[in-house]
């Protein structure tokens, strides 16, 4: 199975910051990638696809960038409706596999 | 509009088994594999199962390997999961989520409750 790791588990950032989280996989994957964000009770939100495609009305301050094994999501100016829980996945093989979750909460 | 709406969680004591409901609308059901998540409590997100569009494949995460049937009826825009042999670990909301053409989930319903405890 291809285990996805995601760093950091969570960062405290204010409004106004850029934030980038990172994502590897253990092995290769292309750019079978995808992002999700993730608020409490809540399902999970499509992001980011193929590694760097914007789903769309997704606000361009997401993006993704990455392929093979090394991937980043970033957000450019953070607001207060993006404090969240983010995840990568990958969707290169099954199962499919999640990183651990990054949580961003306000500074 | 796309809408999955997961129904038939709930409490049923270990060994015991259950079967979840995944109602889609707003597109071509049949022309799309379907996937179950599930995310036991204040926990990460686990892909649980996947199906393509005509039934024919299926794909499972070890860890319910043999326990867990996915399955489809496309004449009623409908996805199952039926859940044997049900463990406490097995707790958890399941959401069913579409794959996009493209291969990645794109839509994902709301989620149903399943809680395995005596």
């Amino acid at each position: 199975d291809i285990q996805m790791t995601q760093s950091p588990s969570s960062l405290s950032a204010s409004v106004g910051d850029r934030v980038t989280i990172t994502c590897r996989a253990s092995q290769g994957i292309s750019n079978y990638l995808t992002w999700f964000q993730q608020k409490p009770g809540k399902a999970p939100k499509s992001l980011i696809y193929a590694a760097s495609s914007l789903q769309s009305g997704v606000p361009s301050k997401f993006s993704g960038s990455g392929s093979g094994t090394d991937f980043t999501l970033t957000i450019s100016s953070l607001q207060p409706e993006d404090f969240a829980t983010y995840y990568c996945q990958q969707y290169n093989s099954y199962p499919w596999t999640f990183g651990q979750g990054t949580k961003v909460e306000i500074k | 509009e796309v809408q999955l709406l997961e129904s038939g969680g709930g409490s049923v004591q270990p060994g015991g088994s259950q079967r979840l409901s995944c109602a889609a609308s707003g597109f071509s059901f049949s022309r799309y594999a379907m996937s179950w998540v599930r995310q036991a409590p204040g926990k990460g997100l686990e892909w649980v199962s996947a199906i393509f569009g005509d039934g024919g494949s299926t794909y499972y995460a070890d860890s319910v390997k043999g326990r867990f049937t996915i399955s489809r009826d496309n004449s009623k825009n409908t996805l199952y999961l039926q859940m044997n042999s049900l463990r406490a670990e097995d707790t958890a909301v399941y959401y069913c989520a579409k794959r996009a053409g493209g291969g990645y989930m794109d839509v994902w319903g709301k989620g149903t409750t399943v809680t395995v405890s005596s």
